[in-house]
């Protein structure tokens, strides 16, 4: 069965760094673009970033670029988002998800996540 | 403020239909095929019901179907049943965005 499994929930610090990541098994690592998508509490989903980790092609919304970072180890399956400096405004519950039924070219990107990972419960907190 | 505007909430009865709005422009729902919507339940993770406007992902039950008109796209879930009640997202790609946008989110309760 094909599906993403997400690190365990963290609490940090404003200011600490932190890494999640999102194991994809059951398919094709390589060859699906992956997403990140960010829930505050309370609200509703935003789009962090995608990754191609075939070639770790890595787009961004405006919103999250430059505060975050994404990155893929195909050799291990993984998918990562890494925080370098925490802010509070950081805690939210962030999910990892693939794609099958899009596409993604230079020009547009209509991608469909159709596979979704449990989740990661980031909380950052003085 | 999200860029694709939907309904905090709608209600509905048991065994009934019903419909939620998501609408946009003309630079993303209007001016593409690439509308999804995703059900989200509390404390879990988002589930694809509808792409491509129309289309059903294998296993998503027949009860739920999506449309468009200009720059208006619709779910509609028919014969309403308790496990219905969650939260609901449209997505469509936009001209102006380097990933795909979001609506808001509504509330569906069933009565």
């Amino acid at each position: 069965e094909a599906q993403l499994q997400q690190s365990g929930a963290e609490v940090k610090k404003p200011g600490e760094s932190l890494r999640i990541s999102c194991r994809g098994s059951g398919y094709t690592f390589s060859n699906h673009w992956i997403g990140w998508v960010r829930q505050m509490p309370g609200r509703g989903l935003e789009w962090v970033g995608i990754i191609y980790p075939g070639d770790s092609e890595t787009r961004y919304s405006p919103s999250f670029q430059g505060h975050v970072t994404i990155s893929a180890d195909k050799s291990i399956s993984t998918a990562y988002l890494h925080w370098n400096t925490l802010k509070a405004s950081d805690t939210a519950m962030y999910y990892c998800a693939y794609d099958t039924l899009g596409y993604c070219s230079a020009t547009s990107c209509p991608l469909v996540f159709d596979h979704w990972g449990q989740g990661t419960l980031v909380t950052v907190s003085s | 403020q999200s860029a694709l505007a939907q309904p905090a909430s709608v209600s509905g009865s048991l065994g009934e239909p019903i419909t939620i709005s998501c609408t946009g422009t003309s630079s993303d729902i209007g001016g593409f095929n690439s509308v999804s919507w995703y059900q989200q339940h509390p404390g879990k993770a988002p589930k694809l019901l509808i792409y491509d406007v129309t289309d059903r992902p294998s296993g998503v039950s027949n009860r739920f179907s999506g449309s468009k008109s200009g720059n208006t796209a619709s779910l509609a879930i028919s014969g309403l049943q308790a496990d219905d009640e969650a939260d609901y997202y449209c997505s469509s790609y936009s001209r102006s965005s380097t990933l795909k946008i979001f609506g808001g989110g509504t509330k569906l309760t069933v009565l």
